[in-house]
């Protein structure tokens, strides 16, 4: 069964510094795809990146960065030159070519200070 | 473009009561979930559907039905309302294949009492 892992519950970081948000998932596929999603207060699911399992490139959206490592089964984020505003709460999923379900990791929540 | 549509946006219901949770997509989308989301435990799949007619089990389906007559609309219901089931209700929708995202209503707020 495929499972998300996201073991920070909480990260504080300053502004204009760098995170990594840790992801890392199980599953028996070989084709997936590995979804990043932000949750701000106003409780919306705001789409950020997405990976394919066969992508050969980690995936960049403007700020936004996934580094994939397929052997050790990690997907985790990268923000570069955080913002007050990436204060939020940030999810890892996954879809399987399969059952094409999306299944969610528990999140972390992401303070950045000021 | 009115992309997914939940109503209502707040409830309260009380201990035994039923009520259905409305979704509407117009994007033609073949998929459509529901998410319970409740603090610390991330969002969790209800219920799924991967076309019309079509619908399958989640993580956490106890207490709860859904049927799929056609591809614009995913109803969930409530049969009998449990205090354990208050929480954030999303519906979600995606195209088939890998590289789309699902795309999120707003949400529905959920109180037992």
């Amino acid at each position: 069964a495929q499972k998300i892992t996201q073991t920070q519950p909480g990260m504080f970081v300053q502004e204009k510094e760098a995170v990594t948000l840790d992801c890392t998932y199980d599953t028996s596929d070989q084709s997936y795809g590995l979804f990043w999603y932000k949750q701000p207060s106003s409780g919306e699911m705001i789409f950020l990146i997405y990976q394919g399992s066969y992508d050969e490139q980690n995936a960049t959206e403007g700020r936004y960065s996934l580094n994939f490592q397929k052997a050790r089964k990690s997907a985790n984020l990268v923000i570069s030159a955080s913002q007050l505003g990436d204060s939020a709460m940030y999810f890892c999923a996954m879809r399987e070519w399969g059952a094409q379900k999306l299944v969610f990791g528990q999140g972390t929540r992401l303070t950045i200070n000021p | 473009n009115a992309g997914v549509t939940q109503t209502p946006k707040f409830q309260v219901l009380k201990t035994g009561q039923s009520m259905t949770l409305q979704c509407a997509q117009d994007m033609n989308h073949e998929y459509m979930s529901w998410y319970r989301q409740d603090p610390g435990m991330g969002l969790r799949l209800i219920h799924y559907s991967v076309g019309a007619g079509i619908t399958d089990q989640g993580e956490v389906p106890n207490g709860y039905n859904v049927s799929r007559s056609t591809t614009e609309d995913f109803p969930l219901r409530l049969l009998s309302a449990a205090p354990s089931q208050t929480s954030v209700y999303f519906c979600a929708s995606s195209y088939g294949g890998l590289n789309y995202g699902y795309t999120f209503g707003s949400g529905t707020r959920l109180t037992v009492v």
